[in-house]
């Protein structure tokens, strides 16, 4: 059973524009959601993260907004870049699961001059 | 610091082999953890370990099994290789005091079964 469902598969932007990743979790028990990023040949690295008691996290370009109502959370990237080009994950997990990931599938993101 | 290293990065088996991958995580990180990642299924969660004892384990058949040593590097084994165990496995290793999920991967050992 998928508990974790990311949308778009696939993403193109322009650059300059906003890019958004979608994600929905179905365990409520779920209490940590982490981005992660990977380049082609490379592991993921983490991007941002946020917890569900925060509606929103912001890191540089980076935001995160959350709807715990939803179940519902996703990323935006602002002033998009060529660089950002990769494949996004979301993912959750439980605190006291250890490290325990559960994963999106992935949003691969071009981001085009 | 360097970073999470694995061994090796590429290797190609044939059907009913078996496999040992290793990883060595971050300098003082203790846990260390396996992921597999294939097109299809994406990135699915094998097992985790810290201080030498599993500590969480995936949906995975017991042909993948995996072991940690007292210097926190660790190794994970496929039994009797199929086709479909064709993928990258990650490994990931996160600091004590870290959040739950706060993972640092390394590139990846890329399995072909033939």
């Amino acid at each position: 059973q998928q508990q974790v469902k990311q949308s778009p598969q696939s993403l193109i932007v322009q650059k300059g524009g906003i890019s958004i990743i979608n994600c929905a979790y179905e365990n409520t028990a779920f209490d940590y959601f982490p981005w992660y990023q990977q380049f082609p040949g490379k592991g993921p690295a983490l991007l941002i993260a946020i917890r569900p008691d925060v509606s929103e996290k912001k890191e540089g370009r980076f935001t995160i907004s959350f709807n715990k109502s939803a179940k519902q959370f996703s990323l935006h990237i602002m002033d998009s870049q060529p660089g950002d080009s990769a494949t996004y994950f979301c993912a959750a997990s439980i605190t006291g699961g250890g490290n325990k990931l559960t994963f999106g599938t992935g949003t691969q993101l071009k981001v085009e001059l | 610091k360097a970073g999470v290293t694995q061994t090796p990065r590429y290797l190609i088996k044939t059907r009913g082999q078996q496999v040992t991958l290793s990883c060595s995580p971050i300098s003082g990180h203790r846990s260390v953890s396996w992921y597999q990642q294939t097109p299809g299924q994406g990135l699915q969660f094998l097992f985790e370990y810290f201080s030498e004892t599993q500590r969480n384990k995936g949906n995975f058949p017991g042909r993948f099994s995996g072991r940690q040593f007292s210097n926190s590097r660790s190794e994970m084994n496929v039994s009797t290789l199929e086709l479909g165990d064709s993928a990258l496995y990650l490994c990931a290793s996160s600091p004590e005091d870290s959040r739950p999920g706060e993972l640092f991967f390394g590139e990846g050992s890329r399995l072909t079964v033939l």
